[in-house]
């Protein structure tokens, strides 16, 4: 089964910015729609974003508003998060995950985003 | 926006009792495409349950999903060590999830 692997976490002051990776080594990578998940600490699961297997539809959140970018390389079989204008409020867990229909079928082990001064 | 609410927020029970935990949806749901995930503590979520009853691969039978419209139920027949955790529902298109509830010891 494929396994993915998030990277890029870490503590950034608000008004930073960071770029999150997410390594799938399965072989269909191309083909899913993969998402973004976040959970604060304490909290329950957000959807963040999400972008098709060709790259060619992405939609986000509300609460984006404009200051995060999904993209993806399927050559390299990486999904990314590059998030800008951060907040506090934004320190979270970030999950990559495969959309498979209407559900989740993997997910990462996430990587923390730690927002504060 | 469709919202999930799911109760109760904490259910404490014996291993070898029944756990019957809700989801609520705010409008009805046409499509029934509301899974259930398990969580645990420092780990990833997992699918137990999609399109409202269907079990995931590998999943144990005594987890089970039923419901449509707008009320969902995940079942769990006999609790097990294992089962303590958190578990969420999630609607799609939408990928809105309600806020968990979590399944204690007794």
């Amino acid at each position: 089964e494929a396994q993915l692997v998030e990277s890029g976490g870490g503590l950034v002051q608000p008004g930073g910015s960071l770029r999150l990776s997410c390594a799938d080594s399965g072989f269909t990578f191309s083909s899913n729609w993969m998402s973004w998940v976040r959970q604060a600490p304490g909290k329950g699961l957000e959807w963040v974003a999400n972008i098709k297997g060709d790259g060619s539809e992405k939609d986000y959140a509300g609460f984006v508003m404009g200051r995060f970018i999904i993209s993806r390389d399927n050559a390299k079989s990486l999904l990314y998060l590059q998030m800008n204008s951060l907040r506090v409020e934004d320190t979270a867990v970030y999950y990559c995950a495969t959309e498979s229909g209407s559900y989740y079928h993997s997910w990462g082990q996430g990587t923390l985003v730690t927002v504060s001064s | 926006e469709i919202v999930l609410t799911q109760s109760p927020g904490t259910l404490s029970l014996s291993p070898g009792e029944r756990a019957t935990l809700s989801c609520r949806a705010s409008q009805s749901v046409s499509s029934n495409f509301l899974t259930w995930y398990q969580q645990k503590r420092g780990q990833a979520p997992r699918v137990l349950i999609y399109d409202a009853y269907k079990r995931a691969t590998g999943i144990p039978d005594r987890f089970s999903g039923s419901g449509s419209g707008t009320d969902f139920t995940l079942t769990i027949s006999r609790l097990e060590p294992e089962d303590f955790a958190v578990y969420y529902c999630q609607l799609y298109p939408r990928w809105v999830f309600g806020q968990g509830t979590k399944v204690e010891i007794k």
